[in-house]
Formats: C-alpha cells, structure tokens, sequence
C-alpha cells in the first residue's frame, strides 16, 4: 500500500520568505508527527496531531513554525519569515496511534539561502 | 533524564561477518524500543521494537537486537551482513513522560564492504 508521502522533495527559498510543507499520511492513521532532522543527527520532535488537533506542539521552536491538520489526514508545516538556521529535513510520520511505531515518509529538503 | 545514546559513529564490518551496532538507554520505568534504519534519500524505515516479552527481538532483512536490561543496551545484530545493509541506524526509546515522542540517538553509519 501507499507509504507516507511528502511534498516537495526538496524546496529552496530566501530567507524572509514563507514556505509550506505537505504531509499525506498512510490512510487510517490517525496519529501524525513532524520531525526535523539536521546533518549527523537524529530526527527532533517538533508536533504530533491526533486526529484534527494539535495534542503537543512543545516541539516547535518559535512562533514563526505553524502546522494544521484540518481534516485529519493531511497535513501542512507552515514556516514564516524563514531563516537560515531552519535548513534541515523535515520528515513527516504516521501511525495508527500513539503505541505503534511510526512510519515516516522520505521528508522535504529545505535550504534557505 | 532520559536519552539514548549510540557510542559509534561509524561501523565498518565485511560482508558475510557479523554484525553489531550497540545502543544504550536511560530512562525511567520500562522501555520501549525501536532501531530504524536510513537509507540515502530515503525516509526512516521501521525495523523492530521491544515493548515486552522476549529479549531477542527478530525484525525485518534478517536484523535482530537483544534487549538487556541489566545492561540498558538493546544492540542492533545480524549474523551476517550485506552490502547492501550499508545505511544510518537509528535508536530510539519512547518518552515515557508523552507516551508517543520519541527520544533518539544520533544514528551510526554502518559500511559494509564487499
């Protein structure tokens, strides 16, 4: 079946600049998480949906990253007035709840310039 | 506090010998552990979990890990390994303070050479 997906691959912008990532994720999974990985590290929680709502968004490290899950499926990392600093990858998981593993999809690339 | 810690960057077996890739945990009450492996461009794929029960955990491509509490290890093993096993690992017990983050090592890069 369909795996976790996630758009773009890979996005480059310029500092200052808003960007969104897409995260569709296994269909039926109602848990959903976004993770930031930087280079030689492993990946740093950053939110986790049940469902429609944000249950712990404590991972976000400032006001200016924002993620919705409107209808309980997809989901949308939103990034303004990007910096530098959050280059990195940015790998969106799901699973069927909270005790299962994750499966995560192959992340977006983000370069800000 | 509770952490995860790989102690090796980088691993380096021939191929058909055994291998191993070691990972240790700290946290409070009983763990739930995972290893996940990276492949170049590619997202994390699950391999296996201990949640409870038997110590040697089987998971997928013929991978394996011993789950020691004494010890608070749960190292990554195969009997023998394959070029292609070549990729990041990745450790990662579950928060027990959440129930549903996970707290992560910082991966070893595992060569296998032919």
């Amino acid at each position: 079946g369909a795996g976790v997906s996630q758009t773009p691959s890979n996005k480059v912008t310029e500092k200052g600049k808003y960007v969104e990532l897409r995260c569709d994720p296994i269909s039926g999974h109602t848990a959903l998480y976004w993770y930031r990985q930087s280079l030689g590290q492993g990946p740093e929680f950053l939110i986790y949906f049940q469902g429609t709502g944000a249950a712990d968004d404590s991972g976000l490290p400032n006001d200016r990253f924002f993620a919705v899950r409107p209808e309980g499926s997809v989901s949308t990392l939103k990034i303004q007035r990007t910096e530098r600093g959050d280059s990195a990858v940015y790998l969106c998981a799901s699973s069927p709840g909270v005790n299962n593993e994750q499966f995560f999809g192959p992340g977006t690339r983000l370069t800000v310039l | 506090a509770q952490s995860v810690a790989q102690p090796e960057d980088q691993v380096n077996v021939a191929e058909g010998n055994p291998l191993t890739v070691k990972c240790t945990y700290s946290v409070s009450g009983n763990p739930y552990l995972f290893w996940y492996v990276q492949y170049p461009n590619r997202g994390l794929q699950f391999l296996l979990k201990y949640i409870t029960g038997d110590n040697l955990v089987k998971g997928s491509y013929g991978f394996e890990a011993e789950f020691n509490k004494s010890q608070t290890s749960f190292h990554l093993k195969k009997p023998s390994a394959l070029v292609s096993d070549s990729a990041l690992y990745f450790c990662a017990v579950r928060d027990m303070r959440s129930n549903y983050q996970l707290i992560w090592g910082a991966g070893t890069k595992l060569i296998i050479k032919p």
